[in-house]
């Protein structure tokens, strides 16, 4: 049984630059959130997908944004990289919206912005 | 709105000795409360949670935590550490309506010593 998978592992990107980070959610699930983990802090959330719709946000600016595939898969992209965007991007899934809904993690993709 | 605190950054146990790592939480409203738990280079994986019910919840790997609304806490705790207990742990918070998102708090390294 697949569990969260995301790609690319490690990124490493320039300042300005724009970024895409994938994610397969586990095997059954429908909905799709995205954390943002600072070094040696708890993971932030940015948001989450539902049925193809971005169904709550966190506090994060327009630069990031998302978008989920009818398979249910998802995708975080995130333009003008500023060097505080470096950090682990975790993509959770679970098998509905609402937070008593366990979420299930990916070992995420870590972005270095340099 | 809702927030967490972790109050130790570390905790150091030796091996078979008892385990407590404190989380308390802030809320207007009722909550739903979770620990999970991060190994190096990975995502996070639930320990346990609490959405309603008995106010001790019992989790994987032997752990549990009490949910004391009076006390607005939900401390983790187990009666002997092995050393592959050796991880991040953090507490998690949502609000109990049709929130999506969990609040993080800024996690507990428990070193497990020898």
């Amino acid at each position: 049984d697949a569990g969260v998978t995301q790609s690319p592992t490690h990124l490493i990107k320039t300042r300005g630059q724009q970024v895409t980070l994938r994610c397969s959610p586990k095997s059954g699930h429908d909905t799709v959130s995205w954390y943002q983990q600072a070094l040696g802090q708890g993971p932030q959330f940015i948001f989450q997908y539902y049925e193809e719709e971005e169904r709550q946000r966190g506090n994060f600016p327009d630069r990031f944004s998302g978008h989920q595939f009818p398979n249910y898969s998802s995708e975080l992209n995130v333009n003008a990289l500023l060097l505080g965007d470096s950090a682990l991007y975790l993509c959770a899934s679970s098998l509905v919206p609402g937070s008593n809904s366990p979420l299930h993690f990916g070992n995420g993709t870590r972005l270095t912005v340099t | 709105a809702q927030s967490v605190t972790q109050l130790d950054s570390q905790v150091p146990v030796f091996e078979e000795a008892p385990v407590e790592l404190r989380c308390n939480y802030s809320s207007s409203v009722s909550v739903y409360l979770f620990w999970y738990v991060q190994y190096p280079n990975q995502g996070l994986q639930l320990l346990l949670k609490y959405l309603s019910g008995s106010t001790l919840v019992k989790g994987i790997n032997g752990f549990e935590a009490e949910f004391k609304k009076s006390e607005t806490s939900f401390h983790l705790t187990k009666p002997s550490a092995h050393m592959s207990d050796a991880a991040e742990y953090f507490c998690a918070v949502s609000a109990a309506d049709s929130s999506y998102k969990l609040i993080f708090g800024s996690g507990t390294r428990l070193l497990v010593r020898p």
